[in-house]
């Protein structure tokens, strides 16, 4: 069981948008800037797309942003396309001895 | 552009020690300011963190391997490495080489290497 809670599968349409969740607790997502999300197609190591909530790394599309309520953090995800299928995990920064810990995963499938 | 790269044995007995090297190319680690970590991913599973080090040498483990695990660092080689001990089935997976994107910006992993499937089997 992860620490982080992502719902195992979103989909939409091109150009409709997503919005993926990633529940915490007050020791990680709540606490603390420090969300992360990594996009990984199969077979393929993940990418960086959002980092400490809301900041993209150089290269990512403004499509997708960040952002985060209380112990919930969200990926949105606009103007869907093709290419985003993938999987998607969050990461967060934690007090407790593990450091990182990273959501389930969400599937996301283009319609 | 930072790269990683990892390598290793992709087959270990069982009880045996697992040991990879991750190669970094396009940047010092002992330029300081960043964590070099290690993460894997099980068969058809999500995402684990196992331990980073520092330039310095001081580590940081999972402490669900802490007792198995040893992370270091050789600068003159621009490589650090791990190490996990008594393997079983369950340690079957891709291990990923990471660095943060940015200083200071803990366990925000921008750079990753390309992964090495570990099998542990007899």
């Amino acid at each position: 069981q992860s620490a982080l809670t992502q719902p195992p599968s979103v989909s939409g349409s091109p150009g409709q948008s997503v919005t993926i969740s990633c529940t915490g607790t007050s020791s990680d997502v709540g606490s603390y800037n420090r969300v992360s999300w990594y996009q990984q197609p199969p077979g393929t190591a993940p990418k960086l797309m959002i980092y400490e909530v809301n900041n993209r790394p150089s290269g990512v599309p403004d499509r997708f942003s960040g952002s985060k309520s209380g112990n919930t953090a969200s990926l949105t995800i606009s103007g869907l396309q093709a290419e985003d299928e993938a999987d998607y995990y969050c990461s967060s920064y934690t007090s407790s001895s593990t450091y990182v810990v990273f959501g389930g995963g969400t599937k996301l499938t283009v319609l | 552009q930072v790269q990683l790269q990892e390598s290793g044995p992709g087959l270990v007995k069982p009880s045996q020690t697992l040991s990879l090297t991750c190669t970094v190319s396009g940047g010092s680690i002992s330029s300081g300011g960043y964590y070099w970590s290690w993460i894997r991913q099980h068969p058809g599973k999500g995402l684990e963190w196992i331990g980073y080090i520092y330039y310095t040498g001081s580590t940081f483990y999972n402490p669900s391997l802490k007792s198995r695990l040893t992370i270091s660092v050789d600068t003159s080689k621009n490589q650090f490495s791990l190490r996990l001990s008594s393997v079983t089935a369950a340690d079957t997976a891709v291990y990923y080489c990471a660095r943060d994107v940015e200083t200071a910006t803990l366990g925000s992993f921008g750079y990753w290497g390309q992964g090495t499937l570990v099998t542990v089997s007899s």
